[in-house]
């Protein structure tokens, strides 16, 4: 089956600092990747959906300037949470879709952040 | 605006069967899926109706009445390890997937 990996899977860093989690499908190509964010006993919130070469869609309510997401490859995407504050404290998880007929989207492990 | 309506919570017993409902309004569709998440791990793929009827799976089975814009998940000989929280997912006609808030099953020996 499709895999895919995120990294790094837990992190704490300190407010105010950066974040970058990095989500590879490993054996297809990604048209499209996924970013969600979850919230204890929430459901999942599409942050932004990015297509490999081009620039990610936002979702409304998601600043584009904190949540940079960079999709350079058919294998990786990146998210990067700029000036981290405790409020972002949440589960990401990223998803991939090859682009098949099931429209199946494949989930990462997902990526812990706790903003101390 | 786009809407899926899943119960909160369940409870069932080890061995019994029970059946998790999904409705939804949204525009377009391009199939339903539904997810498995156990707590703080990323959901798992269960299935993906796109045509009326009934997929089986092994112990889990998912229902699908386009016209109703209805599903179900049927859950057979509940295992312990089945109590997780099951997600339903509808992809609209830009091919996104609206969630629903998830159903938390709870199973009691």
């Amino acid at each position: 089956g499709a895999v895919v990996s995120q990294h790094p899977s837990w992190v704490i860093c300190k407010s105010g600092t950066s974040v970058k989690i990095e989500c590879r499908s490993l054996d297809f190509q990604a048209t499209t990747m996924f970013w969600y964010r979850q919230f204890p006993k929430q459901s999942l919130m599409l942050m932004a959906t990015s297509n490999e070469g081009s620039k990610a869609t936002y979702e409304q309510g998601v600043e584009k300037d904190k949540f940079l997401i960079n999709h350079a490859s058919l294998t990786l995407s990146t998210l990067t949470v700029t000036s981290a504050h405790p409020e972002d404290s949440s589960f990401y998880i990223c998803s991939a879709a090859s682009g098949r007929e099931t429209n199946e989207q494949f989930f990462g492990p997902g990526t812990r952040l706790t903003v101390l | 605006g786009q809407n899926i309506d899943q119960p909160t919570e369940m409870t069932a017993t080890e061995g019994a069967i029970v059946q998790i409902n999904c409705t939804y309004q949204t525009s377009g569709f391009n199939g339903l899926f539904w997810y498995q998440q156990h707590a703080g791990e990323a959901p798992t793929f269960l299935s993906y109706n796109v045509l009326d009827g009934l997929e089986e799976k092994g112990r889990f089975s998912s229902f699908l009445s386009r016209s109703k814009g209805y599903s179900y998940l049927l859950l057979k000989e509940l295992q312990m390890k089945d109590s997780a929280s099951y997600l339903c997912a509808v992809m609209d006609s830009n091919y996104q997937l609206i969630w629903g808030a998830g159903t938390k099953l709870i199973i009691k020996p």
